[in-house]
Order: C-alpha cells, then structure tokens, then sequence
C-alpha cells in the first residue's frame, strides 16, 4: 500500500495564487521527507526537503510545512507562475536504510495565465 | 556532464519477449536505482545499488533483474514481458556522502502488448 498519501490529484491555480499540497504518512522512521517536480517527459527533479527536526524550510517561492506530531508535510507553491504547471511529488525515506524514496501518487498542478 | 542518461527512449514489447534498459551516469555516483511511474501511483522503487557488484531489491522486484558490474552502468532486464509491466522506467543515481538526493534520467516509456 502507498507509506505516503498525496492529495489532491490535481489542482488549477491562477497566476499569481497560491497552490497547496498536502501529504501523510504513518511510519514514525521516516526523516527526511523530499518535493520532486517533475515537467511532462522528464525525470523527477529534487525542488526541496525537509528533515523533521525543523517545523518549515522556505526556498524562494517554495516552502514545506511540517507537523510531525500529525504526521503531515505540505508544499506550497506561492505567488504561482505558468512554469511552476509540473507534477509534483511527495516522498519520505529513512537515512538508515539507504534513503530508499517512498513516493506519493503525485499532484498535478496547473497554472492559467 | 550528461548526468543520468536512459536508452531507449521508447520501446514496444509483445508478451513474454525480453529487453534490457539501459542506464548510465557519469557524475561517479556509489547509489543507483530503478523505478517504474504508473498513472495515479506514483514512482516505486524496483531494485537498487549501493556500489559495484551489490545489488538489492526494493518494493516490486518481480519480474526484473539487475547487475551492476562497474560504477556507471546499472541495467535492468526483463526477462518474460507481460502486460503488467506497461510503465515508465526511471533510472536515478546519487552521491554516497549525500544518498539523500537523487538525480533522475529521462525516462523509458516501455509497452507489453
């Protein structure tokens, strides 16, 4: 079964808004929980990550929250553009073991001009 | 530098014939992996590789197999297609002192009819 749920599917922001992406997971052994955007055609790409001994981790227009009591992350994407329009995916690994990715089922996101 | 590169590119099977896909990285990486996206799914990790001539199995090894006999080169075999295995293929590398990001090839988008 998926260890990281992702919603929403897909979401349609205009320039300018701000999207929001929420994931979950259950294992307490993950600690390190990375954003890969991925453009149509292409690899993942790494945007940003997070470990959970910090609550938020701000890179430009990307920030992830992080509650690690509700065993909950998010990515929001701030003032949006048309080249933010990707599939961006969730994940979270254990350093420990390799840094295996368990991947969310990714989120589409569109930005209309 | 290439990076991760992926051949081929596309690549129509029929059932229960084999292939190999090809993966190589030239940034000197210790870790390498394979994935397969499916719609909706997410990445899954198939088999991965901590360093020359050690390999391991991730979440859906069946149905593949892998050898790494030097450090740039990590192919992944089919050896009986079937239509389960209709998926994009990602190959990804990264560094031993920083397993924690993972570059990401192109992609092969393969078929099984």
């Amino acid at each position: 079964q998926q260890q990281v749920k992702q919603s929403p599917q897909s979401l349609i922001v205009q320039k300018g808004g701000i999207s929001i992406i929420n994931c979950a997971y259950e294992n307490t052994a993950f600690d390190y929980f990375p954003w890969y955007q991925q453009f149509p055609g292409k690899g993942p790409a790494l945007l940003i990550a997070i470990r959970p001994d910090v609550s938020e981790k701000k890179e430009g227009r990307f920030t992830i929250s992080f509650n690690k009591s509700a065993k909950q992350f998010s990515l929001h994407i701030m003032d949006s553009q048309p080249g933010d329009s990707a599939t961006y995916f969730c994940a979270a690994s254990i350093g420990s073991n390799d840094y295996k990715l368990s991947f969310g089922a990714g989120t589409t996101v569109t930005v209309r001009a | 530098n290439a990076g991760v590169t992926q051949t081929p590119k596309f690549r129509i099977l029929k059932i229960g014939q084999s292939m190999t896909l090809q993966c190589t990285q030239d940034m000197n990486h210790n870790y390498m992996y394979w994935y397969r996206q499916d719609p909706g799914m997410g990445l899954k990790l198939i088999y991965y590789s901590v360093g020359a001539g050690i390999t391991d199995k991730g979440e859906v090894p069946n149905g593949y197999n892998v050898s790494r006999s030097t450090t740039e080169d990590f192919p992944l075999r089919l050896e009986l297609a079937a239509p389960s295995q209709t998926s994009v293929y990602f190959c990804a590398s990264s560094y031993r002192e920083r397993t924690d990001t993972q570059y990401f090839g192109p992609g092969t988008r393969l078929t099984v009819l």
